[in-house]
């Protein structure tokens, strides 16, 4: 079964911290995502890579940075961690054209 | 740039009523279209997929159709039950550079 993983389902940081959220798939896909999901906003695409060591700034990027290192595992990270950050981030891995989510992390920025 | 519109929620009906979610994209070229299914507390699964005009996806009782000419790929299911209760997300995807591009979801909530 095709899977993909984040490390954590909740989270609770302080305004300021540095956060790291990791997500691994385990399918050999090329590409990878993260999301963040706000409602009535949809699913709005922070950041992709393409292949190890690529990334490229979806639409909102602006103060989330990314790493890959390895095909499998894609790191989102919030350089300082703002309120206005709280959200549902959502991590997906494709091959081609379809795209598999993991769980999701719901993110709280207090 | 591409873009996905659907229809508001949410959606309210009863059970073994008619379905139909309305969806449609902007897009340059010629996308892949999908619905995906957000039930309470997980993440998204893909429901159906349509490559190319006049495609048609299904799955579980679920189907869409890609209308080109109408750049729409509306959901529809002929008799929803209880269980269908999710929010349902429309997209596409750039042939070229494989981003995934969501609508705003739609909330459907069926009564029993």
């Amino acid at each position: 079964d095709v899977k993909v993983t984040q490390s954590s389902r909740y989270l609770v940081k302080r305004t300021g911290e540095k956060v790291f959220l990791e997500c691994v798939q385990d399918m050999d896909h090329e590409n990878m995502f993260w999301y963040r999901q706000d409602p009535g906003l949809g699913l709005r695409l922070i950041y992709f890579s393409y292949d190890v060591k690529m990334k490229e700034k979806g639409d909102i990027p602006e103060g989330y940075s990314v790493s890959r290192e390895k095909k499998e595992r894609f790191s989102l990270i919030l350089e300082s961690a703002s309120t206005n950050q709280t959200s549902m981030y959502l991590c997906a891995s494709s091959l081609n054209t379809e795209a598999f989510f993991g769980q999701g992390t719901r993110l709280t920025v207090v | 740039g591409d873009s996905v519109t659907q229809m508001e929620g949410p959606v309210t009906l009863s059970e073994e009523a008619f379905l139909t979610i309305n969806c449609t994209y902007t897009a340059t070229g010629y996308p892949s279209l999908f619905w995906y299914v957000q039930y309470p507390g997980e993440g998204l699964q893909l429901l159906l997929k349509a490559t190319k005009a006049d495609d048609k996806g299904s799955n579980k009782g679920f189907e869409a159709t890609y209308r080109k000419e109408t750049t729409s790929f509306h959901l529809e299911k002929g008799s929803v039950q209880v269980s269908d209760s999710a929010v349902y997300f429309c997209a596409l995807s750039d042939h070229s550079s494989y981003k995934l591009i969501f609508g705003s979801g739609t909330r459907l909530l069926v009564r029993p």
